[in-house]
């Protein structure tokens, strides 16, 4: 079946601006989290949702940041008023239950911000 | 934050020489994961190490969790230009909580 997708595959934007990043999991994955990866090194946690219960957003940077997950399926990270330090790799992944699970990663979008 | 420190950050090696990669931390975890990463793509996952002390062989890779459950080790064996790749640990700490390392970036010259 087809795996984690992620749209777009690059997005060049303003600062300022805001931007949207899109997350298709694979179905019947009831997991889905998102990171932000920098410079190709570690990734860093920003969010998680589980099934219909309410998100960790424990790892968000800032209010400029916000996800939701629509239907129990595809997700949306919006950064607003981008900054210049939002550019990362931002890559979303979705497991079939809880962290011990194995995470199956999208390609990832690659923001840079001007 | 339970932090996963990765040595070495960047190594670049010789193919067909043998490698090894440390994944060390503070904290205890329940299990630990392995992922690599080539460019553009998202990590793979490796193998999961549960138990304490435990040894897991893919191929030529071998990977163990340390007896603590703190640390975790990579081994590479006559390594191939096809292990390039950016090489994360993850620790995994209650039921949602997933903490990657700071990466080991690996280059295999032919």
């Amino acid at each position: 079946g087809a795996g984690v997708s992620q749209s777009p595959s690059n997005k060049v934007t303003e600062k300022g601006k805001d931007v949207e990043l899109r997350c298709d999991p694979i179905s019947g994955h009831t997991a889905l989290y998102w990171y932000r990866q920098s410079l190709g090194q570690g990734l860093e946690f920003l969010i998680y949702f589980q099934g219909n219960s309410a998100p960790d957003k424990s790892g968000l940077p800032s209010d400029r940041f916000s996800a939701e997950r629509t239907g129990g399926s595809v997700s949306t990270l919006t950064i607003q008023r981008t900054q210049q330090e939002d550019s990362a790799v931002y890559l979303c992944a979705s497991t079939l239950g809880g962290a011990e699970e194995t995470q199956y990663f999208g390609p990832g979008t690659r923001l840079l911000v001007l | 934050t339970q932090l996963l420190e990765q040595s070495p950050q960047f190594l670049s090696i010789q193919e067909g020489e043998n490698l090894t990669v440390y994944c060390n931390s503070s904290s205890v975890f329940s299990s630990l994961q392995w992922y690599r990463q080539e460019p553009g793509e998202g990590p793979v996952l490796l193998v999961t190490v549960v138990t304490g002390g435990e040894v897991k062989k893919l191929k030529r890779l071998t990977f163990q969790f340390g007896d603590a459950r703190k640390d975790s080790s990579l081994h590479i064996t006559a390594a191939q230009t096809g292990d390039t790749g950016l090489y994360l640990c993850a620790g995994v700490s209650g039921a949602n909580n997933l903490f990657f390392g700071t990466g080991t970036r690996l280059t295999v010259i032919p």
